[in-house]
């Protein structure tokens, strides 16, 4: 399995613009889970989803910030405006509930180091 | 809401010497445990993980205890090599209930010294 893919990897955008996030969970995976990672916050859940639904979203630190998982295989996180305090590493991370309540742990992508100028 | 405490928040141990972190968490209703271990610029990965039905589990140089009394549970690394030195996170999560939503603690920075 190639594992959680994130894109970009590194994204360097002026203040203002508008920034997209992308993630493809593990396939079969029912569970998705977005990060951000400072080094103040240390590692702090934004948003997560169920089957594409969005359960939670009590992390997501303002308006600005907003998450869709269209398809079971493809999330997005998009922040506009974009601001420098916004300036982290965001994960993406999914997991499998299973069967008879059974579960599978977060696997997490390997990142995108965001910087905003 | 579910909080997990994490101590210490830095560790420097010689090579050889064993290491343990402490994480206590709030929920009682908590029932599953991971550990997690992530290198400078990588992304976090499972290490080991317990459930609330055994009290320790160990995988080669690791093992985690938890006492469900004190809500509490530990990691031990023993014969400490240079390849460990990380920061560790624990987390606690009460599955089905809250799903698989994982609450995390603020990490250990692990320095195994050669």
């Amino acid at each position: 399995d190639a594992g959680v893919i994130q894109s970009p990897r590194h994204e360097v955008t002026e203040m203002g613009q508008e920034v997209t996030l992308r993630c493809k969970p593990i396939s079969g995976h029912d569970y998705l889970f977005w990060y951000r990672q400072t080094m103040m916050r240390g590692l702090e859940l934004l948003i997560y989803f169920n089957n594409n639904v969005p359960i939670d979203d009590s992390g997501m630190p303002e308006d600005r910030f907003s998450a869709k998982m269209p398809n079971a295989s493809f999330s997005t996180l998009k922040i506009q405006p974009s601001e420098p305090r916004d300036s982290a590493v965001y994960f993406c991370a999914s997991s499998l509930f299973g069967v008879g309540g059974r579960y599978q742990p977060q696997h997490f992508g390997d990142g995108t180091r965001l910087s905003i100028l | 809401g579910e909080n997990v405490e994490q101590h210490p928040s830095t560790l420097s141990v010689q090579e050889g010497d064993s290491a343990v972190i402490k994480c206590t968490y709030s929920d009682s209703a908590s029932n599953y445990f991971p550990w997690y271990k992530q290198e400078l610029g990588k992304r976090p990965q499972l290490i080991i993980d317990i459930r609330s039905n055994v009290g320790e589990k160990k995988d080669q140089r690791i093992a985690v205890t938890l006492n469900k009394t004190a809500k509490h549970f530990s990691l031990h690394i023993t014969e400490t090599q240079p390849e460990d030195s990380a920061v560790y996170f624990c987390a606690a999560s009460r599955p089905p209930a809250a799903g698989n939503k994982l609450t995390f603690g603020g990490g250990t920075r692990v320095l195994v010294k050669p």
